[in-house]
């Protein structure tokens, strides 16, 4: 599987935005980019994913770097709720084996008043 | 529209017992997958389900875990017998697809302790 690398902690004031960076430089060229959080006492919840272009939704925003090795999960403005693990997982295309999620150690987000 | 839910939320047994554990996943969602995360390790995969079928059971540890899925709706997780590297959190998701594009949704877990 390709592997991601993220900071293992890093800490935001709430109502600032906070970017949360990833870096996958042995992306595949079909591979998703997934990011999923992990409140405490909670299943991973799903955040967001994309390809190549940049993706927004309700929760947050995906930009997608141009030769698709790094990638920046956006929070547009922190909350105490955003206090989570995200984990940024790359995700092949096809079903079968490949299919499934691989879960690193993410990045702790603290989100302070 | 209702997610995935996973019951019981809590279960304390002996080593030597039996524990099982279900997943009901979203309606309509052929894909079901079981992972767990044991103390102080990353979150892991244990094995998926395309509705009735094994898609693959690659992550599962060994011959004491046992998961089904009859009629290709709700699954079950089965240890027998329980070790103490059993305990930890079994999470189950389900998706509508399991190509790449197709985010996963997670139930809370049921944390497993072994004694």
């Amino acid at each position: 599987d390709a592997k991601t690398t993220q900071p293992n902690s890093m800490e935001s004031n709430e109502e600032e935005p906070v970017h949360l960076p990833c870096n996958h430089s042995t992306i595949s060229g079909t591979d998703y980019i997934h990011w999923y959080r992990q409140l405490p006492s909670q299943g991973p919840e799903y955040v967001i994913h994309g390809l190549t272009s940049n993706v927004n939704n309700r929760m947050a925003s995906l930009a997608i770097a141009e030769d698709r090795k790094s990638s920046t999960l956006i929070l547009h403005r922190a909350t105490l709720r955003d206090a989570a693990v995200y984990y940024c997982i790359l995700r092949a295309p096809n079903t079968g084996t490949a299919s499934k999620l691989t879960f690193g150690t993410g990045t702790r987000l603290q989100v302070t008043l | 529209e209702a997610g995935v839910t996973q019951f019981p939320s809590h279960s304390v047994i002996e080593k030597g017992q039996t524990v099982t554990l279900r997943c009901d996943p979203i309606s309509g969602h052929d894909n079901l997958y079981w992972y767990r995360r044991v103390m102080g390790k990353e979150i892991k995969f244990l094995l998926h389900f395309v509705k009735e079928s094994k898609q693959d059971e690659s992550g599962m540890p060994n011959n004491r875990f046992l998961a089904e899925r009859t009629g290709g709706t709700y699954s079950t997780l089965k240890v027998q017998p329980a070790e103490l590297e059993d305990s930890g959190v079994y999470f189950c998701a389900s998706s509508l697809q399991s190509t790449g594009n197709s985010p996963l949704h997670f139930g809370n877990g049921t944390r497993l302790t072994v004694t």
